[in-house]
């Protein structure tokens, strides 16, 4: 059974730093492109960015570009989404998921809340 | 960025009944390998999203029969021949031809 685990979700200031992690089991982590995809609360899914195979590509939606990087350690099957200068607007909860164009697999999402 | 338009924002769909959902994007999906990325998710309330359909048509293991999708080029369409009450929820079209990605407004089904 395919698994994904979020976690490192927390309250933090606007202006502040925060890592996320995605601990996939249940297929070979290597052979898959993943991804971030966030949901403001009462709103609609946002792609956040996403990671090639062997972590070599990424690509960011343009209001995350220059303040989040994602990574990868495919030898403990582990996807990051590190977000810096955060945002209240950056306030969601964010999904890691298999694939960089058929979503596949889906975690149930860590909440992120930026406030002062 | 390619705008993807969903409708309608909200349906009230009779138990037993069919339901459709369009979703027209602002420019073509097809990608240049050929495929084209438009991907149907449902999500139930504090629950994650969950995929029913990539490429426009191609069910994902484990979704009921019931589902199906069609379309090309910009306009797509998802279809449930007979609702059911576990299909009541938010339901999303996702464009993946193009970065960014982007996903429709949402659709509340809700059945009666």
């Amino acid at each position: 059974e395919v698994q994904l685990v979020e976690s490192g979700g927390a309250l933090v200031q606007p202006g502040g730093s925060l890592t996320l992690s995605c601990e996939v089991s249940g297929l070979t982590f290597s052979n898959y492109w993943m991804s971030w995809v966030r949901q403001r609360p009462g709103k609609a899914l946002e792609w956040v960015a996403t990671i090639k195979k062997d972590g070599s590509d990424k690509y960011f939606a343009d209001s995350m570009k220059g303040r989040f990087t994602i990574s990868r350690d495919n030898a403990k099957n582990l996807l990051y989404l590190q977000m810096n200068r955060l945002r209240v607007a950056d306030t969601a909860v964010y999904y890691c998921a298999t694939g960089g164009w058929n979503l596949e697999n889906w975690g149930q999402g860590t909440l992120v809340t930026v406030s002062s | 960025d390619v705008v993807v338009t969903q409708a309608p924002l909200s349906s009230l769909v009779i138990l037993g009944q069919p339901a459709s959902i369009s979703c027209r994007s602002s420019q073509s999906l097809v990608h240049s390998d050929g495929n084209t990325y438009l991907s149907w998710f449902h999500q139930r309330p504090g629950q994650p999203p969950r995929l029913l359909v990539s490429q426009i048509s191609n069910r994902f293991s484990g979704v009921p029969e019931r589902f199906s999708g069609s379309g090309a080029g910009t306009y797509f369409t998802l279809r449930i021949s007979r609702v059911e009450a576990e299909d009541a929820g938010f339901y999303y079209c996702m464009q993946a031809t193009h970065f960014p990605r982007t996903f429709g407004q949402g659709t509340k089904l809700q059945i009666k």
